[in-house]
């Protein structure tokens, strides 16, 4: 079975500055894809950022990146030059291809970010 | 693009009536649509996958006999929450996957969710 794990349920970060939010995941599978999605106080599910297993190159958006690790299974997610509208609820996110048998996509607990003033 | 809207936002309603929530995609054919359920401060938990035009696929332990889904066309979706009881108050979030010919990554676009209040 895949699994989502989060192991930071909150975290906090100083207005500017730099946070890495970890997620790792379980699957025996080589090809799937994997999400970070910011869900702010309107509790709107917003995509952050995505990366497919068979590119090693790790996605970037703006001041998002990923550090993915295929071989330790690890998603991290990177924060940079935080911004107070960045505070809101991040779930990582993995996903298999519909071919695999697997359409669901797995979330993991979430990690509940705040950046300070 | 890739827009889905919901209705409602919000809604009350007593205990042993049912309620409908609706979830469209605007501007791309869903053939796949995802309801889920949140609680406070917790994750995203899948209720159902429904595919237009086929009886929806529940996840275990969600009594498909309460919550009543149809997929009726390629932008509509609804949830039916039948005699609705307080502890089926909740969050109730939608979300659609675009259909072939388009499958961007399998990105899902979700709702903005309706909040659930059972007196």
């Amino acid at each position: 079975a895949q699994t989502v794990t989060q192991s930071q349920p909150e975290m906090s970060v100083q207005e500017a500055e730099t946070v890495t939010l970890s997620c790792t995941y379980d699957t025996s599978e080589s090809n799937y894809y994997l999400f970070w999605y910011k869900q702010p106080p309107s509790r709107q599910m917003i995509l952050v950022i995505r990366q497919e297993a068979y590119k090693q190159q790790n996605a970037t958006e703006n001041r998002f990146s990923v550090n993915f690790q295929k071989a330790a299974k690890s998603f991290s997610l990177k924060i940079s030059d935080s911004q107070l509208g960045d505070t809101a609820m991040y779930f990582c996110a993995f996903i298999l291809p519909p071919y695999t048998g697997g359409f669901k996509t797995i979330f993991g607990a979430g990690t509940r970010l705040f950046v300070k003033a | 693009g890739a827009v889905v809207s919901q209705h409602p936002s919000w809604v009350i309603c007593k205990s042993g009536t049912s309620v409908k929530i609706e979830c469209r995609s605007l501007d791309f054919q869903a053939t796949t649509m995802f309801w889920y359920r949140q609680f406070p401060k917790q994750s995203l938990m899948l209720m159902a996958t429904s595919n237009e035009g086929s009886k929806a696929t529940y996840e275990q332990g969600v009594e498909k006999d309460k919550f009543l889904i149809n997929h009726a066309s390629l932008t509509l979706s609804t949830l039916t929450v039948t005699s609705a009881h307080p502890e089926d108050s909740s969050f109730y979030i939608c979300s659609a996957r675009q259909g072939p010919p388009v499958q961007t990554s399998y990105e899902q676009y979700f709702g903005p969710g309706t909040r659930l209040t059972v007196t």
